[in-house]
């Protein structure tokens, strides 16, 4: 069965620090993944997706990158976290286009 | 960026009220998906739906992909307290998932 990892569960970093997110998923070969930030109590926004090793699409232009070096394994970055980039980070892949599945998520928060 | 706008965003009823949630955009998706979340963990899927018109049943949850395919609607019967946490609606098109804005949904005892 497939599974999807995503680490770390909690961290707390200064503002200026850089930033790790890693996601990894098992079970399948060329998923599709994504990289998701939702404020609490709202909806997720799309920040990054992926669907092979080095292709990386960005939807919307901030303080993050993302890359994907090997094919399930999909990492989230900064070089120097703004507070405005606190909040709860998913990272998901998808079978096919009709359902996504989710890591346990990330609750970042600069300080 | 694909909006999906879901109404209402917060909603608090007895236990044993109907109630009905809205997901509308104005863009045409191959599929839509409606999750259910809790508090510090990643979105479940519920349900997906891919014909315009079409309707799903889940035990007590009516789910319904408008006939353009642009909307849906979660309707749950006789809700419960378990039936809490944060209702979100998802489009699907390319490669793309754009999620909407959420429903928060609270069941009182």
């Amino acid at each position: 069965s497939q599974t999807i990892h995503q680490w770390p569960a909690t961290l707390v970093q200064p503002v200026g620090s850089p930033l790790s997110l890693e996601c990894t998923v098992e079970g399948t070969s060329n998923p599709n993944l994504y990289w998701y930030r939702q404020a609490a109590g709202r909806g997720l926004q799309l920040l990054f997706y992926s669907v092979g090793i080095g292709q990386i699409s960005s939807e919307v232009p901030q303080n993050l990158s993302a890359s994907r070096p090997q094919d399930r394994q999909f990492i989230l970055s900064s070089k120097k976290l703004l507070l405005s980039d606190s909040g709860f980070y998913l990272c998901a892949w998808t079978p096919r286009q009709t359902e996504a599945f989710f890591g346990q998520g990330t609750r970042l928060t600069v300080v | 960026t694909q909006l999906l706008e879901q109404s209402p965003q917060f909603l608090s009823i007895q236990e044993g009220e109907n109630l009905t949630v809205y997901c509308n955009s104005s863009s045409v998706f191959s599929s839509l998906q409606w999750y259910r979340q809790e508090p510090g963990e990643g979105p479940v899927l519920l349900v997906t739906v891919v014909t315009g018109g079409e309707v799903k049943k889940l035990k007590r949850l009516t789910f319904q992909f408008g006939d353009a395919r642009k909307d849906s609607s979660l309707h749950i019967t006789a809700a419960q307290p378990g039936d809490t946490g944060l209702y979100l609606c998802a489009g699907a098109t390319g490669n793309e998932f754009y999620f909407g804005t959420g429903t928060s949904l609270t069941v009182i005892p």
